[in-house]
């Protein structure tokens, strides 16, 4: 069963900082990997999507890296900026590229 | 606004209710989700619609009860509840099951309060 885990889980900093969204998973036998954005008592948006082929996906700020072997994907956010502020869950596929296991979430504070 | 639409925002029902909710999308996509999420929690996979067929049943227990009538609906009908079945039920989309090109699409979701 893929366990996935999500450092740190909560993380407060002020406007302008790059940070770095950490996602372990123990099943390296996946197809992608997505990251999305939850706002509180609001659904998930899907941020980017990375194939198991691929490397890193880049969306404006947002740089998502994908190390398939080790079981690690990070998300990097560009100067941050307050309306970042929410919870991002990473979600490694399984085989067939279902992506129904979600990591328990990093909570994003950022500070005008 | 989000492409997936669900109704009702906020439910509260008593244990002996009988309830349903709704969940619409007009983007053509084949597969369609339910989810289940505690505060604080990830979401959980309760169901899994493949081209109006129930293709995936996490072991959800029988009070909660998934019906597809077409390609653009899915409800989930709601009896007998318990209060540890409150929580923020969530819908979504795909174009298909395991389609590794095509990311879900979520509803913002129904807020369920058992008393």
């Amino acid at each position: 069963k893929q366990e996935v885990t999500q450092i740190p889980a909560a993380l407060s900093v002020p406007e302008g900082e790059n940070l770095v969204l950490n996602c372990s998973f123990t099943d390296s036998a996946i197809y992608n990997l997505q990251w999305f954005r939850q706002d509180p008592g609001k659904g998930l948006t899907s941020l980017l999507l990375i194939q198991s082929s691929q490397r890193e996906q880049t969306s404006g700020r947002l740089n998502a890296s994908l190390d398939k072997s080790s079981g690690r994907s990070t998300l990097y956010i560009a100067a941050s900026q307050p309306g970042d502020s929410a919870t991002y869950l990473c979600s490694p596929s399984d085989n067939y590229g279902q992506n129904f296991v979600f990591g328990p979430g990093t909570r994003l504070s950022v500070l005008p | 606004d989000t492409e997936v639409t669900q109704t009702p925002k906020h439910l509260v029902m008593g244990m002996t209710n009988k309830k349903s909710l709704k969940c619409e999308q007009h983007m053509g996509h084949r597969a369609m989700y339910w989810y289940k999420q505690k505060a604080k929690k990830p979401p959980e996979l309760m169901f899994v619609y493949s081209y109006e067929k129930l293709s995936i049943n996490e072991s959800v227990p029988s009070r909660f009860s998934p019906e597809c009538p077409n390609s653009s609906l899915l409800n989930l009908h709601l009896h007998a509840l318990q209060p540890e079945d409150s929580a923020l039920y969530l819908c979504a989309s795909s174009q298909d099951v395991g389609n590794s090109n095509q990311p879900q699409h979520f509803g913002d979701g129904t807020r369920l309060s058992i008393l």
